[in-house]
């Protein structure tokens, strides 16, 4: 089976907890990302990543750090997680210009 | 600076009337549209795109209408069904090259009411 596979599916944590997310993809494609979907829906960008190299490190904070090992792998590792962090976190692949296709999101609650 | 802006934050419509949803862009560089879908519960999924060497794309009840000279496209769904509730996103990018990245509209919610 082909696809973006994202665990965890869900993560409750606590403020300044260190909490990491694992992302996959089988698609063959060349360039992976990170959105982050907020309570209204919104999709930002975190990150791209183009055959393990960083090409788009959109302004978040600090304590968020993308991690890949190929171009098959990325991860996003939080240092210190905030209430506002609190989001879906949502890993996507493409081929060149092509169509992003998501995983099934990871849901973070920080208490 | 909001790259793609989406209207109506929501929409509704009675089951088998047409549905329209509005984006517009600002980036005269940006070449490749896509709309996604996304049902509760799921995440966002490709549903049509097109590029701007055509101005309308089809694909059974959904047609994206594209204006080049005005930076506009839009979605019209035909023959709306119940099943078609969801959140839609309109995005747009710059596709040539490693730096492509899409920007996505602030969505539209559709409820298709029977």
């Amino acid at each position: 089976e082909t696809a973006v596979f994202q665990t965890p599916n869900y993560h409750v944590t606590q403020v300044g907890n260190e909490v990491s997310f694992n992302c996959k993809q089988t698609l063959g494609h060349d360039t992976m990302y990170w959105y982050k979907q907020d309570s209204k829906k919104l999709l930002k960008i975190m990150f791209s990543y183009n055959n393990k190299q960083l090409i788009v490190n959109e302004t978040v904070p600090r304590r968020f750090s993308p991690q890949s090992s190929d171009k098959a792998h990325l991860n996003l590792r939080i240092k210190s997680v905030e209430p506002e962090d609190s989001a879906v976190y949502l890993c996507a692949s493409s081929s060149a210009g092509g169509a992003l296709y998501f995983g099934a999101g990871t849901r973070l609650s920080v208490l | 600076q909001q790259q793609v802006r989406q209207s109506p934050q929501s929409l509704t419509v009675w089951e088998g009337e047409t549905a329209i949803l509005n984006c517009s862009y600002e980036d005269s560089t940006f070449d490749y549209f896509p709309w996604y879908h996304q049902f509760p519960g799921e995440s966002p999924a490709l549903l049509i795109a097109i590029r701007p060497v055509s101005n309308k794309k089809e694909d059974g009840r959904f047609t994206i209408f594209f204006n080049k000279r005005e930076k506009k496209f839009s979605l019209h769904i035909a023959d709306s069904q119940p099943g078609d509730s969801a959140t839609y996103f309109c995005a747009a990018s710059n596709s040539g090259g490693s730096n492509a990245k899409l920007t996505f509209g602030k969505g539209t919610k559709l409820s298709v009411k029977s």
